[in-house]
């Protein structure tokens, strides 16, 4: 079946680095991608769409210049959280479309100390 | 508009039991929904979805009913096991070839041995 990867799984940074998460379609290609970000106890808020080949389109109240994505091929999309602080922390988690359905990936959990 | 949950309701059930899972959408043009389960630290697993030209589907153990009367959707765990402890989420998808869905809130299920 569809399978869908995150890199890494877990990541811990210091305040005011940039943190690069990376969502693979192992086994199909995907043309969008959309990423996700959840706060412990809280629902799955889409933050954006990524579009093969071109921009991602951005949910309402997302930064678009903090959280930077790029779906360079049919199989990676990538989310660069940008200068991250403590309040970015949080579980991200892509997913891609195949088939008419949404595969999502296992998760990333970033921490900002 | 999106919902997001600050603390998740949740239902204890005993095993062995049926389960009832409600959820509000919030978009009348939505014509497709999907049920998730979510365990801890996880990205979300599908369990069964429905069409908006549909009232009900039924999976194994599980049957989604649709009342797009009322916005409302429900999910229905035949026989609840321990391994069906977990969260789960209803989604929406407003279609016209976009596969973005948009989480509800979530229903933290416990089963009881």
């Amino acid at each position: 079946g569809a399978v869908v990867s995150q890199h890494p799984s877990w990541v811990i940074c210091k305040s005011g680095t940039s943190v690069k998460i990376e969502c693979r379609s192992l086994d199909f290609q995907a043309t969008t991608m959309f990423w996700y970000r959840q706060f412990p106890k809280q629902s799955l808020m889409l933050m954006a769409t990524s579009n093969e080949g071109s921009k991602a389109t951005y949910e309402q109240g997302v930064e678009k210049d903090k959280f930077l994505i790029n779906h360079a091929s049919l199989t990676l999309s990538t989310l660069t959280v940008t200068s991250a602080h403590p309040e970015d922390s949080s579980f991200y988690i892509c997913s891609a479309s195949v088939d008419e359905t949404n595969q999502f990936g296992p998760g990333t959990r970033l921490l900002v100390l | 508009g999106e919902s997001v949950g600050l603390h998740l309701p949740t239902l204890s059930v005993q095993e062995g039991d049926n389960s009832i899972i409600n959820c509000a959408y919030s978009n009348s043009a939505s014509d497709y929904f999907i049920w998730y389960k979510q365990e801890s630290g996880k990205g979300p697993q599908f369990i069964i979805d429905i069409r908006s030209n549909m009232d009900k589907r039924q999976g194994q153990r599980v049957t989604v009913l649709l009342n797009k009367t009322v916005k409302h959707l429900s999910l229905q765990i035949a026989a609840t096991q321990p391994g069906d402890s977990a969260v789960y989420f209803c989604a929406e998808n407003i279609g016209g070839g976009s596969y973005k869905l948009i989480f509800g809130s979530g229903t933290r299920l416990l089963v009881r041995p």
